[in-house]
């Protein structure tokens, strides 16, 4: 059974910062089946990327996703407010699994 | 556009069953897999399952087999997921979402929640 790690746990950055958030795999993703959510508080997760790099409809393109096999990245080329969230990794082979999450706070 | 409206919150003590409810509208019901994910307090994300609205077929999550069932009403494009047995451990926001096709396995569209709370 895959097992998904993500880092940091949580990443402190200013405005206008780039970030940059690791989701590593215990083996090879199928197909590379991995996307990436966007949670706020309250909120329902919303869909980002998906096919480790295909950005979800009206995404914008300050987020982009990369990487095979086992290790991919989710960045963020420069923050705004409104990106200040937690962000959860998903590999969807047959038995859909989650990350922990990365949290991004405000510096 | 593309709706999905939950029942609301429910306490329910020990050992009692959940129903939680999810209406669709926006789009064709049966064209796309349901799926349902909980989120315990503070915690992450977790799969249950899935239902293919036009079959009725269902794929549950293994550590909930024999305690979920999911069910559909085409004639209301309605989502049901029942949870028995229940304990403490499965306080949590329950969430329907939709599949982007028929069964990728990945989440486009996510109604509002449904907060359970088990408490005796």
């Amino acid at each position: 059974e895959i097992v998904l790690t993500q880092s940091p746990g949580t990443l402190s950055l200013s405005p206008g910062e780039r970030a940059t958030l690791s989701c590593r795999a215990s083996q090879s993703v199928n197909s590379n089946y991995l996307a990436w959510y966007q949670q706020k508080p309250g909120q329902a997760p919303r869909l980002l990327i998906y096919g480790v790099s295909s950005r979800a409809t009206g995404i914008p393109d300050r987020f982009s996703g990369s990487g095979s096999g086992t290790d991919f990245t989710l960045t963020i080329s420069r923050l705004e407010p409104e990106d200040f969230a937690v962000y959860y990794c998903q590999q969807y082979g047959n038995s859909p699994l989650f990350g922990p999450g990365t949290k991004v706070d405000i510096k | 556009q593309v709706q999905l409206v939950q029942s609301g919150a429910e306490v329910m003590k020990p050992g009692a069953s959940v129903t939680v409810s999810c209406k669709a509208s926006g789009y064709t019901f049966t064209a796309y897999y349901m799926h349902w994910v909980r989120q315990a307090p503070g915690q992450g994300l977790e799969w249950m399952g899935r239902i293919n609205p036009h079959s009725g077929d269902t794929n549950y999550a293994q550590k909930f087999q024999g305690r979920v069932t999911m069910t559909r009403d085409m004639s209301i494009s309605t989502a049901y997921m029942e949870l028995t047995r229940l304990t403490s451990d499965d306080t949590a926001v329950y969430y329907c979402a939709r599949d982007v096709g028929t069964g990728w396995n990945v989440f486009d569209y996510w109604a509002q929640g449904t907060l359970v709370t088990v408490s005796s």
